[in-house]
Order: C-alpha cells, then structure tokens, then sequence
C-alpha cells in the first residue's frame, strides 16, 4: 500500500504555544488529505478535508482559526495546534487519497500532551 | 441513529479460530467499503477495500459487503495473536462528492494464545 508519513510521532508542548504536525505523502500524489482526532478507545472523528491549494473545508464544531490545515503541495499537509490547551491533548492522525480513486492511507499518529 | 454501527466488542477468541466483524449502515449511498486495523497508538492500516456489493479476499482475510442488507463483514481465518488489534469498518459515497471516509466505532479483538 501507498506511505504517508506524519511526524512528529509524540509531542509535548506548554499551555499556550503552538504545535505543527506534518503530513507526507511518500509514494503518491495525495490531491486530498483528511485530518482526524482520535480519543482512548474511540473511533476516529473527522476535523477537516484539505485540497491541494485551496482551503480546508472544517467539519462542524471545529474552530477553524485554532487548528489552521495548509495543503501547500501534493505530498504535504500541516495542521498547527494554535494557542494549545490541556483540552486539546489528543492523538491525530492525517490520511492521503491519490488522484484517481482508491482508500484513504493513514499515517502513524501524533500524540499531543499540553502540560 | 449513527450511520455506521459496530459492536465495539471486546471480542476474545484462541488462536486458530475464524473471526467474523461486522458493520451495518444507514446511507444507501455508500459505494465504497474498507476495513482498517489499528493497534494501539498506531494510525489505521488498511486491509480491504471494496467497492459495491461481492466479496474479495486476500490471504487469510475475506471481506463481504451485501448492499441489499446494508451489511458488510470481515472474516478472518486461522487468527493469530498479532491479530489482536481494534478493527475499523469504513465506507465512503464518492459520488455525492463527499471524500472523507465514515467509520464504525470499531471492535477490539484480542486473540488468544
């Protein structure tokens, strides 16, 4: 199957800063990336959709200016994690879809802790 | 009602045994239908993707999806340990223009020695 790489894996931050995740696309052009939150033994929830160049798409009750998505390339999507607070302490995971049809792959997962 | 249901398990079998995971849906528009493992602090990883009603396999992994019932299932033969994982059903409607996959809430299967 196809690579998406995120990076980094785990990171800890203080109350108040900012964190970026990355999101790569190793083998394929990904023309859309999907990110997601994940709680402890919960499914995954959609945050957001991007496209390559144009702006994400958020899904309902997702504050669009505290996690800003940037789909710059077709092998690199960001999400920053503005202003981070304790609540936002999670784990996310990216997901790359090629050009023509075919499944979602997933990265590794980030594993946020705000202290 | 949720669109995708899944018994969220957990699910205990031996080693050796075939396992049988479930989903029912709601949305007819689903067209797509995939399966995903993920073990614990670890990104999905998919398994089997689907596409309409049938059934596809790949090693010892049989997935079936029965659109008239709004029903699909995944089979695993000779289950292993490393087979414990959470197991995810997801389905998409492409052609609503909707990309993003919905998920089951997934079921925990542990496999035992």
């Amino acid at each position: 199957g196809a690579v998406v790489s995120q990076h980094p894996s785990r990171v800890i931050c203080k109350s108040g800063t900012s964190v970026k995740i990355e999101c790569r696309s190793l083998d394929f052009q990904a023309t859309t990336m999907f990110w997601y939150r994940q709680f402890p033994k919960q499914s995954l929830m959609l945050m957001a959709t991007s496209n390559e160049g144009s702006k994400a798409t958020y899904e309902q009750g997702v504050e669009k200016d505290k996690f800003l998505i940037n789909h710059a390339s077709l092998t690199l999507s960001t999400l920053t994690v503005t202003s981070a607070h304790p609540e936002d302490s999670s784990f996310y995971i990216c997901s790359a879809r090629d050009q023509v049809r075919g499944p979602p792959f997933f990265g590794q997962g980030t594993r946020l802790t705000v202290v | 009602q949720k669109e995708v249901e899944q018994d969220p398990g957990p699910l205990s079998v031996p080693e050796g045994a075939i396992v049988s995971l479930n989903c029912t849906y709601s949305n007819s528009a689903f067209q797509y239908f995939m399966w995903y493992r993920q073990y614990s602090r670890k990104g999905p990883e998919l398994l089997m993707y689907t596409y309409s009603s049938g059934n596809k396999e790949d090693g010892r992994f049989t997935a079936q999806v029965d659109k008239s019932s709004k029903y699909i299932s995944l089979f695993i033969r000779d289950s292993q340990p490393s087979d414990s994982a959470t197991y995810l059903c997801a389905m998409s409607a492409e052609d609503t223009g909707r990309r993003a996959l919905t998920f089951g809430s997934g079921t925990r299967l542990q496999v035992q020695p």
